[in-house]
This record gives C-alpha cells, sequence and structure tokens, in this order.
C-alpha cells in the first residue's frame, strides 16, 4: 500500500483565492511527522510546513497551513491569497517513529492564473 | 548562511561509465541524506549518513551505487556502470542532527541523463 497518497496531479488556482492540496498517508506507528515542500520549476525542494502526530494544534507558516485530520490519516496543505509564484510541484511526504527517511508522494501541480 | 549545494547542477554520460555526485551540506549540519527522483514522481530515499558513517543505506537500489562521507561533511554518490534507467535527479538533503523531528533542507539536485 502506498505510505503517502496525492491524489491530485494538477490543480488550477485563481490569484488571490485559497487552495487546498489533498494528502491521506497510512502508518501504524503512532509517532510520526508530516512535511510538505514545494519544488518549483528550478528543481530545489524548499520546505513550507510540518506537522507532528503529537500536536494538538494544526501547523500554520504565513500563507499556509496544514489540515491534520488523524483519525481520517489526512493532512492537507491549505495556501491563501494565492500567489502566482506559489506555481509549482507540491509535495507531502511522512517519517516515521525514530525513522531518517522521508516518504514522499507523487505530488500536486498547482498552477495559480492570473 | 549558505544552504545545501550539489555539483555538477547536470551531468550526462554515457551507459556503462562511471560517475561522482558530489553534496556539500550546511555546516555544522551531521545528518546527510540522498534521494532519488525519477521524472513525474516523488523522490525516493537512497542513504542516510549520521557523521561519517552510513547509518541507513537500505534504499541504495544495488551494489553499482556507493556512498561516502569521509570527514563527517562532504559527500559523494558515486555510480558503477551506468545505466539509462539510473537517470533521473539526484538530491542531496541535510538536517542538523537527524533527529526524527527535524526538517531536512534540500539541495538543488544533479541531473544525470545517461545515453
Amino acid at each position: 500500500a502506498q505510505k503517502i497518497t496525492q491524489t491530485q496531479p494538477g490543480m488550477f488556482v485563481q490569484e488571490k483565492e485559497a487552495v487546498t492540496l489533498d494528502c491521506t498517508y497510512d502508518t501504524s506507528d503512532p509517532s510520526y511527522g508530516l512535511f510538505w515542500y514545494k519544488q518549483p520549476s528550478s528543481g530545489e525542494m524548499i520546505f513550507l510546513i510540518y506537522q507532528g502526530s503529537y500536536d494538538q494544534q494544526n501547523a500554520t507558516e504565513g500563507r499556509y497551513s496544514l489540515n491534520f485530520q488523524k483519525a481520517r490519516k489526512s493532512a492537507n496543505l491549505v495556501i491563501s491569497a494565492s500567489q502566482l509564484g506559489d506555481s509549482a510541484m507540491y509535495f507531502c511526504a511522512m517519517r516515521e517513529g525514530a525513522g531518517n527517511m522521508l516518504t514522499f508522494g507523487g505530488g500536486t501541480r498547482l498552477m495559480v492564473k492570473p | 548562511g549558505a544552504g545545501v549545494s550539489q555539483t555538477p547542477s547536470n551531468k550526462v554520460t554515457e551507459k556503462g561509465k562511471y560517475v561522482e555526485l558530489r553534496c556539500d551540506p550546511i555546516s555544522g549540519h551531521t545528518a546527510l541524506y540522498w534521494y532519488r527522483q525519477s521524472l513525474g514522481q516523488g523522490p525516493e530515499f537512497l542513504i542516510y549518513f549520521q557523521g561519517t558513517g552510513a547509518a541507513d543505506d537500505s534504499g541504495l537500489p544495488n551494489d553499482r551505487f556507493f556512498a561516502v562521507r569521509p570527514e563527517g561533511s562532504v559527500s559523494t554518490l558515486k555510480i558503477q556502470r551506468t545505466e539509462r534507467g539510473d537517470s533521473a535527479v539526484y538530491l542531496c538533503a541535510s538536517s542538523l542532527e537527524g533527529g526524527p523531528w527535524e526538517t531536512q533542507y534540500f539541495g538543488p539536485g544533479t541531473r544525470l541523463l545517461v545515453l
């Protein structure tokens, strides 16, 4: 089974509107961390936001927030007030227990329309 | 401060040749990771270093792949007898101590094309 599933290969959003990128995960470890990265066409993976499995509140970083629903095993990324520069690939990733590797989903390509 | 750097940014080689890819982590980061990203996919883990030692090499696809980090800083990923299927972007990341809650910071990657 896929550990990280991103079901939206591509998304369009109008500039200045909010958009939600979906991510579901699968783990039996009670201790895990969820990460979102942005990858523009230049190729570099840019860290956006982190949510730990024991965190009581949803993570927020500027225009980024994480809608963490533990029972549903989902960790959706919400981008508010989209900007043209937000056009990129977005990857959800998980780190389980004391492990050191990140497991990535297949990504969602976000395109912001002017 | 400087981020993770990788050289070369692009590498074109012929099938059967040997290549080396270099990663210079963020200064002071003891943990270093290599990932491989094939076209249209998310990155896949290759190997993790804590200091000079390879703490987890479970992601290396076969014995043609090898990585070193002799002084606990710069790392080199070595691929012998390259195959066309090795064509991908090779990403390096580093984190402060390798703790499970730490963010991994990525470099720009090396795009390897095997002809």
